[in-house]
Order: structure tokens, then C-alpha cells, then sequence
């Protein structure tokens, strides 16, 4: 499969702890987006890089978030200190730079619980 | 006000009958967009880009109409396939050409097709 993968797809964690997750997107992409997605609604902008560098990060990612993508491949978002709120479908996207009909591509999400 | 405002339905159709839905945008700025689907549980997948002109796919007929930036998309002889949630997607001129095209989604609506 040479679609987007992400690692978990599921994660369950206590208020408070850490979590680390992970996306690969299709190789020859150079952009990657995190994106979140509560029940009900639809996925909001959280960060972009292009290539290794970050290019833009939402209001919505607070302190606790971190997102990097070190040799511009694989990409990592990290919660510190999670908080309930933070329970959500965490969707990766990867896209190859080209203009208006740029088509981004999900991958099958990571979901997170924190009780 | 959302950006991208649209009816969560459900919308219960009955299976080879027409169903239509709109959404709304508020960034008179937005320079593409797009119809994904979801489907319960999964990650977006791209349904169709949408064309000034409008456009069709197979059973899918997307229309833009930038002067009351509204999107509509209607789908001919339902399947029990189509049975999902559609979201509309808008991406901005980006304001410098390194940056992303972050995408802005509705909140979907729920299509429901019954036999």
C-alpha cells in the first residue's frame, strides 16, 4: 500500500501523560498537514510543513503540541501533558506542492482517547 | 460564523431517487474547492474538485457559485454505497507561494440511503 500510513491507529492514555504520534505520507510528497477531527464536526488545521521545514501552525495547537518532520519524510505530533479535550481523531495528509488543484491525501487517522 | 457552513442532515434518501445539498463560505478569498467523502469511521477521501463552470462525475454533479459563495452537490440514482458523510472543503490563495494550502472543511452532511 503507498497510500498515507499513520501509527497508532488507536490510543487510549491518561489525563496528563504523553503521546507520540506518527505519520508517513506518500513518498514522493513534499508537504505533509495535521489536521484534527472531533465527533460531529469536520478536520480542523493544526500544522504544515513542506519539506522538513514548518510552514504554519493553527491557534488551535497550544503549547502542549509539537510537530516535526526532521528529515522531511515521516512526521511526528506530540501532546504533552494531555488534557480530555484533546480526545479527537488525529488525521495526517501529504500532498505534492502544485498550485490550486493540489489534491491532499488522508491517512487513515490515529484515535485518541484520554479519560 | 464558520467558515464553511453546511447542513448536517441526515439526509434518508431513498435508493435511485436525487438528493442535492449545498454548503456556504464566508472567505470571499477562497480560491478552490473541493467535495470529500467520508465514510463512518474512516479519513476523508476526495470526492471531486469543483469548477467554476460546474462539473460532473459519473452520477456526481458538482456547482460553484462564487457571487453567493455557495457550493452544491448533487448526487443521480443513489446506491446504498453512497450512504456517507459529504464534506465540503475550501482552500485560500495562500499569502506567499512557500505557504500550504491548508484546507477548511464543513462539518459535513450525512446522506442516508435506504433501500
Amino acid at each position: 500500500d503507498t497510500g498515507v500510513s499513520q501509527d497508532p491507529r488507536h490510543k487510549i492514555t491518561k489525563r496528563g501523560q504523553n503521546v507520540t504520534f506518527r505519520c508517513d505520507p506518500i513518498s514522493e510528497h513534499n508537504r505533509l498537514y495535521w489536521y484534527r477531527q472531533t465527533l460531529g464536526q469536520g478536520p480542523e488545521f493544526l500544522t504544515y510543513f513542506q519539506n522538513e521545514a514548518q510552514l504554519e501552525k493553527s491557534r488551535l495547537l497550544s503549547d502542549r503540541f509539537s510537530a516535526e518532520r526532521p528529515k522531511g519524510s515521516f512526521s511526528t505530533l506530540e501532546i504533552q501533558r494531555t488534557e480530555q479535550g484533546d480526545s479527537a481523531m488525529y488525521l495526517c495528509a501529504s500532498s505534492l506542492a502544485g498550485g490550486p488543484k493540489e489534491t491532499q491525501y488522508f491517512g487513515p487517522g490515529t484515535r485518541l482517547l484520554v479519560l | 460564523r464558520k467558515e464553511v457552513e453546511q447542513d448536517p442532515g441526515p439526509f434518508n434518501v431513498p435508493e435511485g431517487a436525487t438528493v442535492a445539498f449545498n454548503c456556504t463560505y464566508s472567505n470571499s478569498a477562497s480560491q478552490s474547492f473541493f467535495w470529500y467523502r467520508q465514510d463512518c469511521r474512516k479519513e476523508p477521501k476526495l470526492l471531486m474538485s469543483v469548477y467554476s463552470s460546474g462539473n460532473e462525475d459519473g452520477r456526481f454533479t458538482a456547482q460553484l457559485n462564487r457571487a453567493s459563495q455557495y457550493i452544491s452537490l448533487l448526487i443521480r440514482d443513489s446506491k446504498l454505497s453512497d450512504s456517507a458523510t459529504y464534506l465540503c472543503v475550501v482552500k485560500a490563495r495562500p499569502p506567499a507561494a512557500a505557504a500550504g494550502n491548508k484546507l477548511t472543511f464543513g462539518g459535513g452532511t450525512r446522506v442516508l440511503v435506504k433501500p
